[in-house]
């Protein structure tokens, strides 16, 4: 089955910097990878998604790239803000249709602080 | 948009009891939903998958005598954890999307203490 690596586990930086978390997936089949940011207490929310027909896709301070040969992606934050400190989970899909799709794998989490 | 409610929050039960975990979407009709499982400081895993109007497809190792999952229609789908124990204390968080191609959202968790 599918394998979703992520690093790090833990990310401290200072407001205004950049936050840049990695994750690699082992199948190859895998063509969706959202990530999704989690606060104390209360389920995933979706911030980013991409497609694996598309190398980078941004939203304001956030980015995503991927890299399908390398099977890895990475998410980007910029310009970061103390309310961004949550855990953030990457995730591929195993499937490319039927009942399956959707069917998502994630990766262990990164803890973010933003420090003031 | 893609609202994911789940009830109830919080729960507290006795050990041999049986919990009813709810999960709705609603604003949108959801063909299939997932339910997780998540451990403090751990990610999220995969229980099951249920499809509206099937019966529910379980991950390797989770047991579905335990865990009971209904999906009778495509607004509700529910998680019944049957003759609980304090090891099935957790987080249960339940996911649904509209269609085979649209972003998965979760509700926002449930978490189960058994005494």
């Amino acid at each position: 089955g599918e394998n979703v690596e992520q690093h790090p586990s833990t990310l401290s930086v200072q407001e205004g910097d950049s936050a840049v978390i990695k994750c690699t997936y082992s199948d190859s089949a895998s063509n969706y990878f959202p990530w999704y940011k989690q606060e104390l207490g209360k389920g995933p929310q979706l911030i980013i998604d991409i497609r694996s027909n598309v190398g980078e896709k941004k939203d304001q301070r956030i980015a995503v790239t991927l890299n399908k040969t390398a099977k890895h992606f990475s998410l980007h934050i910029t310009e970061t803000q103390p309310e961004d400190s949550a855990v953030y989970f990457c995730a591929a899909s195993i499937g490319t249709g039927g009942t399956s799709y959707g069917k998502l794998t994630f990766g262990q989490g990164t803890i973010l602080t933003v420090h003031p | 948009g893609a609202v994911v409610s789940q009830h109830p929050s919080r729960v507290i039960c006795k050990s041999g009891t049986s919990v009813k975990i709810e999960c709705r979407s609603l604003d949108f009709q959801a063909t299939t939903m997932f339910w997780y499982r998540q451990f403090p400081k751990q990610s999220l895993m995969l229980m099951a998958t249920s499809n509206e109007g099937s019966k529910a497809t379980y991950e390797q190792g989770v047991e579905k005598d335990k865990f009971l999952i209904n999906h009778a229609s495509l607004t509700l789908s529910t998680l019944t954890v049957t003759s609980a124990h304090p090891e099935d204390s957790s987080f249960y968080i339940c996911s649904a999307r509209s269609s085979y191609n649209s972003p998965l959202h979760f509700g926002n968790g449930t978490r189960l203490t058994v005494t």
